[in-house]
């Protein structure tokens, strides 16, 4: 699975969009980009991925780059409850095996 | 829906007892695994199984750790004896094959 690169922690003011970058520029045409958050004292919990169109759920965006190499992850509105480490996972989706999870992101919203 | 379930949620044991930890996958789904997650090391794969057969173990630091699946519905990981050095998180995931893995909240474990 390709390597990833994020930030060691970034801030947000509650209300305003948080824009969470991963760099992934050795991935493979077949390896997608999935993203996990960790709130404290709680297992991981699946946000999204793709493969190279931007995608949107209930809870984010994913804005891939068109080389692939780097992606960003949206949380439209953040709210304190958002407040987690994010981790940005790039692997081959038809394989079911294991997340090698970096150190993350740290998103801190504050009021 | 229940989500992945672990249990005992924390475990204070002393060095040298055997520990047992349980989890119970969300219904359907083929595949577990386990994780440890450590300040030093971070989140890392002890073993996953797919239908109840363990697929690969090379993440389980050595034979004091065991984990077996005897159906769909349950998994243990046990730690025999246990050390210090293995007080962490546990964490116990799901899946259907394609699909994102689903945490439990895991079991926080300390070793005296």
């Amino acid at each position: 699975d390709a390597k990833t690169t994020q930030p060691p922690s970034m801030d947000c003011a509650e209300g305003r969009a948080a824009n969470l970058p991963c760099n992934h520029s050795t991935i493979s045409g077949n390896e997608y980009v999935y993203w996990y958050r960790q709130i404290h004292s709680q297992g991981p919990q699946y946000i999204i991925h793709g493969l190279k169109n931007n995608e949107t759920n209930e809870m984010a965006s994913l804005i891939i780059t068109e080389d692939r190499k780097s992606s960003t992850l949206i949380l439209p509105h953040a709210t304190l409850r958002d407040t987690a480490v994010y981790y940005c996972i790039v692997r081959v989706e038809q394989t079911a095996s294991k997340l090698t999870f970096g150190t993350g992101t740290r998103l801190q919203v504050t009021l | 829906d229940a989500g992945v379930i672990q249990s005992p949620r924390h475990e204070v044991t002393e060095m040298g007892q055997e520990v047992t930890l349980r989890c119970k996958p969300i219904s359907g789904h083929d595949y577990l695994f386990w994780y440890r997650q450590t300040m030093m090391r971070g989140l890392e794969l002890l073993i996953y199984f797919n239908n109840n057969v363990p697929i690969d173990d090379s993440g389980m630091p050595e034979d004091r750790f065991s984990a077996k699946m005897p159906n769909a519905s349950f998994s243990t990981l046990k730690i025999q004896p246990s050390e210090p050095r293995d007080s962490a998180v546990y964490f116990c995931a799901s899946s259907l094959r394609r699909q994102p893995q689903h945490f439990g909240d895991g079991t926080r474990l300390s070793i005296l």
